[in-house]
């Protein structure tokens, strides 16, 4: 089955870039998408296909996909963007979500 | 405003049978896949199952095929979740997810997510 491995953990001090990425096996011919979710609440999709953003979504979130590594990177981070971001794609006939990465803005 | 509401959770034994719902609204309905994806206590996201549309298409996580049944009402707006034979490890945060197609494609992603609803296995 297809695995998508991200950092358990990743921070990042206010006003700062944060990285987090996905790995899987040439996951760069795959779609990749990415959630948000804060604590008690149910996820929200910030990135659809690598690099595109749903309305309402900031400018400071942008993604990226090549090889075997996608990447989401929040830019200018603040305190707000605390929060588990998980990746996801479709792998034949499944949707997976990698391991969940826990974002702290110091 | 686009919502999804589930409902049924509850407290059930192992082995035993619970049906959960997720009501639509503020969207054509039968213009989007659906999914159900779970998340137990402390964990990571799970998907589970996904239909289509108009329900002429479906597609199950190995860890619940032969146990759970996706399912769809468009005439009442309503995604369904029939789960049998329920294990200790199915007990999670069952949440509803909307898609962005009709179909449940490769691209697929889950624009719009419920609040979910807690299913728990437990003697």
């Amino acid at each position: 089955s297809y695995e998508l491995a991200q950092p358990l953990s990743v921070s990042v001090a206010l006003g700062q870039t944060a990285i987090i990425t996905c790995g899987g096996n040439n996951i760069g011919s795959k779609s990749v998408n990415w959630y948000q979710q804060k604590p008690g609440q149910a996820p929200v999709l910030v990135i659809y296909t690598d690099s595109s953003r749903p309305s309402g979504i900031p400018e400071r979130f942008s993604g990226s996909n090549s090889g075997n590594t996608a990447t989401l990177t929040i830019y200018r981070a603040q305190a707000g963007d605390e929060a588990d971001y998980y990746c996801q794609v479709w792998d034949s006939n499944f949707y997976v979500f990698g391991t969940g990465t826990k974002v702290t803005v110091l | 405003e686009v919502q999804l509401l589930e409902s049924g959770g509850g407290l059930v034994q192992p082995g035993g049978s619970l049906g959960l719902s997720c009501a639509a609204s503020g969207f054509t309905f039968n213009n989007y896949a659906m999914s159900w994806v779970r998340q137990a206590p402390g964990k990571g996201l799970e998907w589970v199952s996904a239909i289509s549309h108009n329900g002429g298409t479906t597609y199950y996580a190995d860890s619940v095929k032969g146990r759970f049944t996706i399912s769809r009402d468009n005439s009442k707006n309503t995604l369904y979740l029939q789960m049998n034979s329920l294990r200790v490890e199915d007990m999670a945060v069952y949440y509803c997810a909307k898609h962005g197609a009709r179909t449940v494609t490769t691209i697929g992603a889950f624009y719009i997510w419920g609040q979910g609803t807690m299913v728990t296995v437990s003697s």
